[in-house]
């Protein structure tokens, strides 16, 4: 059963530092990873989608890496700002690629002014 | 992106009630959806899957018979909570994917439902 693991499960930086966010999954055999953003008491925010056959994605100071092999992805936040502060979610989807989103618990990210 | 809506995006219920929660494909046509519910500073987890037409699959620990799902249109999923206790009181957010087109197998995700009851 694929299990995906967020480290850090919090983190407080101050403006303008640049960060990176870590996701781990116990299966490579995936279809494709997704990062989500989740302000309290809403719902998602599709970041990034990697398929499984590429090896980044970027969006404006986002960039999202995928190591299948070895299970790993990382969220890279370039300049961050107050305004990125949220909860990241990284979730992996296994193949087929009919199957569910599986979720880890996310980094509670802090931006201070 | 595919828009996902869900209805209402909170309710209040006594103990004991019913509550049905209503999710929408609007510009796509999904034939699996997905139903996670997410306690308080916990991650999102999956209740269960249902492709149109047929009857949803639980996940394990999931009670099929408090939690019916009824998927009777590529268009629309419902949740119904039956005898709803404080317990069940959560955050609960579906999500649709097509099989077809662009966006093949992508989930796309609704704004979530709060259930509170009292």
């Amino acid at each position: 059963k694929q299990e995906v693991t967020q480290i850090p499960a919090a983190l407080s930086v101050p403006e303008g530092e640049n960060l990176v966010l870590n996701c781990s999954f116990t299966d490579s055999a995936i279809y494709n990873l997704q990062w989500f953003r989740q302000d309290p008491g809403k719902g998602l925010t599709s970041l990034l989608l990697i398929q499984s056959s590429q090896r980044e994605q970027t969006s404006g100071r986002l960039n999202a890496s995928l190591d299948k092999s070895s299970g790993r992805s990382t969220l890279y936040i370039a300049a961050s700002q107050p305004g990125d502060s949220a909860t990241y979610l990284c979730a992996v989807k296994g193949i087929p690629g009919n199957t569910p989103l599986v979720f880890g618990k996310g980094t509670r990210l802090s931006v201070i002014a | 992106g595919a828009v996902v809506s869900q209805h209402p995006s909170w309710v209040i219920c006594k103990s004991g009630t019913s509550v049905k929660i209503e999710c929408r494909s609007l510009d796509f046509q999904a034939t699996t959806m997905f139903w996670y519910r997410q306690f308080p500073k916990q991650s999102l987890m999956l209740m269960a899957t249902s492709n149109e037409g047929s009857k949803a699959t639980y996940e394990q620990g999931v009670e099929k018979d408090k939690f019916l799902i009824n998927h009777a249109s590529l268009t629309l999923s419902t949740l119904t909570v039956t005898s709803a206790h404080p317990e069940d009181s959560s955050f609960y957010i579906c999500s649709a994917s097509s099989s077809g087109g662009a966006s093949y197998n992508e989930q796309f995700f609704g704004p979530g439902t709060r259930l509170t009851v009292l």
